[in-house]
């Protein structure tokens, strides 16, 4: 398979843990997308990078919140002291910058926080 | 700021009856609109996009300007249609280039 991987699928954690994802792009995309999904909602834009540079980080990426690209292929993003209110599917995705640009999804880190 | 509105959260049609899938949006510049769609235990997945101008699965949609709409049509609904819909929009220049979509839309084509 050659689309977006996401490792875990699945996290459970306690409150005030530390836990983080790893999202593998495309392998010829440069650029590469982190949402966040809760239920019954679209996905939320959390932040970007194009190669290892972090270009756009939104407001929902709290100080607990860090994503690192450290090499331009995989990616990290690692919750800090976790709250209920993070749990949430976190979405991966990535693109070539090209005229189209299409967004390719990978299928999700589902972390539910006890 | 940009926003996605998808009104329906839930809509059924029988098959073979016309289905059409409400999204507005509201953005000062000119947007780049998509339909994504999620098949049952599948990921999201791009269904088209407004710049293509192309039908895809027998799905149509076409961007509004005026009423700021981007509503997906298909005269002839099929049961493998039933998924998630989201409609999204991403500035067409500048440099934002995130998604933002809208809450989603659960269709559900019965026999």
């Amino acid at each position: 398979d050659t689309g977006v991987s996401q490792d875990p699928r699945h996290k459970i954690t306690k409150r005030g843990q530390n836990v983080t994802f790893r999202c593998d792009p495309i392998s010829e995309h440069n650029r590469l997308y982190w949402y966040r999904q809760t239920l019954g909602q679209g996905p939320e834009f959390l932040t970007y990078f194009q190669n290892e540079a972090q270009l756009e980080k939104s407001r929902l990426l709290s100080d607990r919140f860090s994503a690192e690209r450290p090499k331009g292929s995989f990616s990290t993003l690692e919750i800090q002291r976790t709250e209920q209110g993070d749990s949430a599917m976190y979405l991966c995705a990535s693109s070539l910058r090209d005229g189209q640009e299409t967004q390719y999804f990978g299928p999700g880190t589902r972390l539910l926080v006890l | 700021a940009q926003r996605v509105t998808q009104p329906e959260k839930l809509l059924s049609v029988f098959k073979g009856a016309p289905v059409e899938l409400k999204c507005n949006y509201s953005y000062s510049g000119s947007p780049e609109l998509f339909w994504y769609v999620q098949y049952s235990r599948q990921r999201l997945q791009l269904l088209l996009r407004h710049i293509s101008r192309e039908s895809i699965k027998g799905f149509t949609a076409d961007l509004n300007k005026g009423e700021t709409s981007f509503h997906l049509k298909k005269p002839f609904a099929q049961e493998e249609d039933s998924a998630m819909y989201y409609c999204a929009l991403k500035p067409l220049s500048g440099s934002a280039r995130q998604l933002t979509f809208g809450s989603g839309t659960q269709l559900t084509v019965l026999p």
